[in-house]
């Protein structure tokens, strides 16, 4: 399968736990995106990287959140103490810069529960 | 800001008949448009992108969507719906120049009625 793929697909976790999600791109895309979704709305954007850089950064983005691409292939977006609130489906999507539009194309999500 | 508008949370259609699924959006310059589907416990499926040029885009599925640049729109049609078109369904939209962060729409759920 060459698609986006996204480990775990659900996590539930006690509140105040830390919580690592793992993203695989398409092999030849250099950029990257996390996003959440909450039920009944749209994807958000949360950051993204090209290649192992990270470029932006949105708002939504605490600082208990952080997200690394170390070798510009996988991404890592870790959750600290995480609460409540965090409750959503976290998103990856990657692409290719250069071709276009560039569409993305997503992975199936990680669900996350925090009790 | 740049938004994305689908006005409608709820589409319902019968089998055979055509479907729209409507999108506005306030995107700066000429933007790049785009729709995805999204299956339950699935992630989004990319159906179709507007680029430029002809106004009227096909993409996946049979899905194709009309871009009207005075109406600031990007409604996604079906000449005749199926069952298995039932699922949610996400207009996003980016300015040009580079590959910025899609800003998507709430979505729209489409049921098709057999």
């Amino acid at each position: 399968d060459t698609g986006v793929s996204q480990d775990p697909r659900h996590k539930i976790t006690k509140r105040g736990q830390n919580v690592t999600f793992r993203c695989d791109p398409i092999s030849e895309h250099n950029r990257l995106y996390w996003y959440r979704q909450t039920l009944g709305q749209g994807p958000e954007f949360l950051t993204y990287f090209q290649n192992e850089a990270q470029l932006e950064k949105s708002r939504l983005l605490s600082d208990r959140f952080s997200a690394e691409r170390p070798k510009g292939s996988f991404s890592t977006l870790e959750i600290q103490r995480t609460e409540q609130g965090d409750s959503a489906m976290y998103l990856c999507a990657s692409s290719l810069e250069g071709t276009g539009a560039g569409e993305q194309y997503f992975g199936p999500g990680t669900r996350l529960t925090v009790t | 800001a740049q938004s994305v508008a689908q006005p409608e949370d709820q589409v319902n259609v019968a089998e055979g008949n055509p479907l729209t699924v409507k999108c506005t959006y306030s995107v700066s310059g000429n933007p790049y448009l785009f729709w995805y589907v999204q299956y339950p416990n699935r992630g989004l499926q990319f159906l179709l992108k507007y680029i430029t040029g002809d106004n009227l885009v096909k993409g996946s599925y049979g899905f194709e969507a009309e871009f009207n640049k005075s109406q600031t729109s990007f409604h996604l049609k079906k000449p005749s719906a199926l069952v298995s078109d039932s699922a949610l369904y996400f207009c996003a939209g980016r300015p040009r120049g580079g590959n910025t962060p899609l800003v998507f729409g709430k979505g729209t759920r489409l049921s098709v009625i057999a």
